[in-house]
């Protein structure tokens, strides 16, 4: 079954404590993204990767970091989460052709709680 | 750097209405997509429609693109409780750019 997976699904962690949110999909798609999504403010993108050792920078990139050693995942990486990371975070993965994004599949969520 | 707008923000109808959700956006797209949101989900796709393309359908959806206007709706028929979510319109911009999302119409369709 084609799919996106995130883990953990939710996690509560204390402010400064390093955390990994890992993100694998199985569709060899090139593109592949975070968002996070907070009340009245729709769907921000933190992080995208056009391919293999490609990573940009979305609308909010402060505080995160991101790798794509491989083309089925892209984690996502807090080195020191703080309070205004409490979020639900989706990782999302597309084809990327020629005429640009195609359809985008999400991963079910995972929600974090920074104490 | 959101560029699709949804209007309206919120939408209540009866059961077995018509619903219809706007979006509009700013500079010029290859294609434009909508997504479905559960409460606390993930978004799911549910249509896809090209820059050259005005009308399209999918079982209850129909969505059309007006280039000239840089605006879609989304209109779902004959509504039901199952229906009741957020909608996002996202737009591609030409090239290798990220989708851009919109920041959703929640409908609640009421038994």
């Amino acid at each position: 079954e084609a799919q996106v997976t995130q883990n953990p699904r939710y996690l509560i962690t204390v402010t400064g404590k390093k955390l990994t949110v890992t993100c694998s999909q199985n569709m060899n798609h090139e593109y592949m993204s975070w968002y996070r999504q907070d009340p009245g403010l729709g769907l921000r993108q933190i992080y995208y990767s056009m391919n293999v050792e490609v990573t940009d920078k979305g609308d909010v990139p402060e505080g995160y970091k991101v790798s794509r050693k491989e083309k089925r995942n892209f984690p996502l990486i807090l080195e020191s989460p703080s309070p205004n990371q409490t979020s639900l975070y989706f990782c999302a993965s597309s084809r990327l052709l020629a005429g640009g994004q195609e359809t985008q599949y999400f991963g079910p969520g995972t929600r974090l709680l920074v104490l | 750097s959101q560029q699709g707008e949804e209007d309206p923000q919120a939408l209540s109808i009866q059961e077995g209405e018509n619903a219809t959700m706007n979006c509009s956006y700013k500079t010029s797209i290859n294609n434009l997509q909508w997504y479905r949101q559960n409460s606390g989900r993930g978004l799911v796709h549910l249509i896809l429609i090209r820059s050259n393309e005005r009308e399209k359908h999918s079982g209850r959806l129909r969505v059309t693109l007006d280039t000239s206007k840089k605006s879609s709706s989304l209109l779902i028929t004959a509504s039901r409780a199952a229906d009741t979510a957020s909608y996002f319109c996202a737009t591609a911009p030409s090239g290798n750019t990220p989708l851009v999302f919109g920041k959703g119409t929640r409908l609640s369709v009421i038994a």
